[in-house]
């Protein structure tokens, strides 16, 4: 089935820029999924971040928009963040996750989010 | 963006107890409604989706209800294993995605 596992440095200083990686196993990246990013602050609830098939079409938060850029990989059957401008307000576990959709009669539904990576804490600090 | 709220935001019960969960939505999202499971340190866990159909091996003691603004995640026999924090998510506003505050499930 279907894995996902998040890398990239814990620790990134205030004003810089955040970058991690979801790596897809069991499974293709090009297949009609989308892939998300979720973020959870030590202790709070879950946002969404933004997602991207493998076309390349992104969709953001529109809280976030303006800093984070969404990429893929295909040959390497991976996905990347990238979150400018960091704040300690960034530091959060960050998660990547398969978005699911389905057709129902003419009209898609979704997404959902199902499997999750195990998820890799970032702590903005300098 | 839609606002999704829970209640409550956490409750203590004992192993055996049927336990309902509230979310509200602050303007009607048909039946667009997810719920996930969280443990600590873990990543949430798909439990349900369009408000009642139950994931792949989902234990049947979880169901989900309700359309509009109103829903209801209803555990019928607590099990050990549930003492969780369970959280909603609407996608009816796509791709503008919110989830709930969630609601931690304590045990007596």
């Amino acid at each position: 089935q279907v894995q996902l596992q998040e890398s990239g440095p814990g620790l990134v200083k205030p004003s810089g820029t955040l970058s991690l990686t979801c790596a897809v196993s069991g499974g293709s990246i090009s297949s009609s999924n989308w892939w998300s990013w979720v973020r959870q602050p030590p202790g709070k609830g879950l946002e969404w971040i933004g997602e991207i098939y493998h076309s390349g079409s992104t969709n953001y938060n529109p809280s976030l928009k303006s800093r984070v850029t969404i990429s893929v990989d295909k040959s390497k059957n991976q996905f990347s963040l990238k979150l400018s401008s960091v704040t300690a307000a960034d530091t959060a576990v960050y998660y990547c996750a398969r978005a699911i959709t389905m057709i129902v009669v003419v009209i898609t539904t979704g997404p959902w989010f199902d499997p999750w990576g195990q998820g890799t804490l970032v702590t903005v600090s300098s | 963006a839609i606002r999704m709220t829970q209640s409550p935001s956490s409750f203590s019960a004992s192993t055996g107890d049927r336990v309902t969960i509230t979310c509200r939505a602050s303007q009607g999202i048909s039946s667009y409604l997810a719920w996930y499971q969280q443990k600590p340190g873990k990543a949430p866990k798909l439990l349900i989706y369009a408000a009642s159909t139950l994931q792949s091996g989902v234990p049947s003691r979880f169901s989900g209800s309700g359309s509009g603004t109103d829903f209801t995640l209803t555990i019928s026999c607590l099990q050990s294993e549930d003492f969780a924090t369970y959280y909603c998510q609407q996608y009816y506003s796509y791709p503008h995605l919110t989830f709930g505050g969630g609601t931690k499930v304590e045990i007596k």
